[in-house]
């Protein structure tokens, strides 16, 4: 089962705008991470916020995170052409087998036109 | 320092077939997953590993699907016999194991298999 929805689920804006896309999820979490899939590829990591910050920044990411809404965003400055991927949401939750599961979004299709 | 490692990278099989997959983790992570990643869709965790010890398979569907990771390094993943629905992207990941701690994971390039 995937805990985490994203929105929107598919985002077309042009190079230089900035791009917003959220995260909505169910239950309690530890962390919520943030991935980039290009076209074919593996996902690649780009920010983790812990669920004791409310904010964090990365180059041109920043991520915000309200517990108390079970939300999350990633909002991308200034975009590139190569700013074009599929982003996810991630959230990790603590198992009664004393290990982390990390549980994936549906994703959000980003496209950045030239 | 080198990344994940899978292969192959694309496979296609008739239904009922059989097929593996391997993982070659980053070297010194503890931790490895297995992810099915069906077009359109989030990955979808099937199997994570401890070392050699299995944590959670909860998704696994082990009428058809098994995976060993042999001595807590290389890993396989085995459908037999494969269904149409089993055409996805297998992912391999991996990370740092981290007591009480957050950690990120480093994902291989995937397997897309084609069931026909």
């Amino acid at each position: 089962s995937q805990q985490g929805e994203e929105d929107p689920q598919a985002l077309s804006i042009q190079e230089g705008e900035n791009a917003t896309m959220n995260c909505s999820y169910k239950t309690s979490i530890n962390n919520l991470q943030w991935y980039r899939q290009n076209s074919g590829r593996g996902l690649v990591h780009l920010i983790l916020i812990r669920s004791n910050e409310r904010e964090k920044h990365s180059g041109r990411l920043r991520v915000t995170l309200d517990t108390s809404k079970k939300s999350s965003s990633l909002l991308i400055t200034a975009s590139r052409a190569a700013d074009t991927a599929s982003y996810f949401c991630a959230t990790d939750a603590w198992e009664s087998g004393g290990y982390q599961k990390v549980t994936f979004g549906t994703g959000t299709k980003l496209q950045v036109i030239p | 320092e080198a990344g994940v490692a899978q292969s192959p990278r694309y496979k296609i099989i008739e239904k009922r077939q059989s097929v593996a997959f391997w993982c070659n983790p980053i070297s010194g992570h503890a931790t490895l997953y297995w992810y099915q990643q069906i077009l359109g869709q989030g990955p979808k965790l099937l199997i994570q590993f401890q070392n050699n010890g299995v944590v959670d398979d909860s998704q696994l569907p082990k009428d058809r699907f098994s995976a060993e990771r042999l001595k807590g390094v290389d890993s396989t993943l085995k459908i037999q016999p494969a269904k149409l629905e089993d055409s996805a992207v297998y992912l391999c990941a991996s990370s740092l194991e981290e007591i009480g701690g957050a950690y990120e994971q480093y994902f291989g390039p995937g397997t897309r298999l084609t069931v026909t």
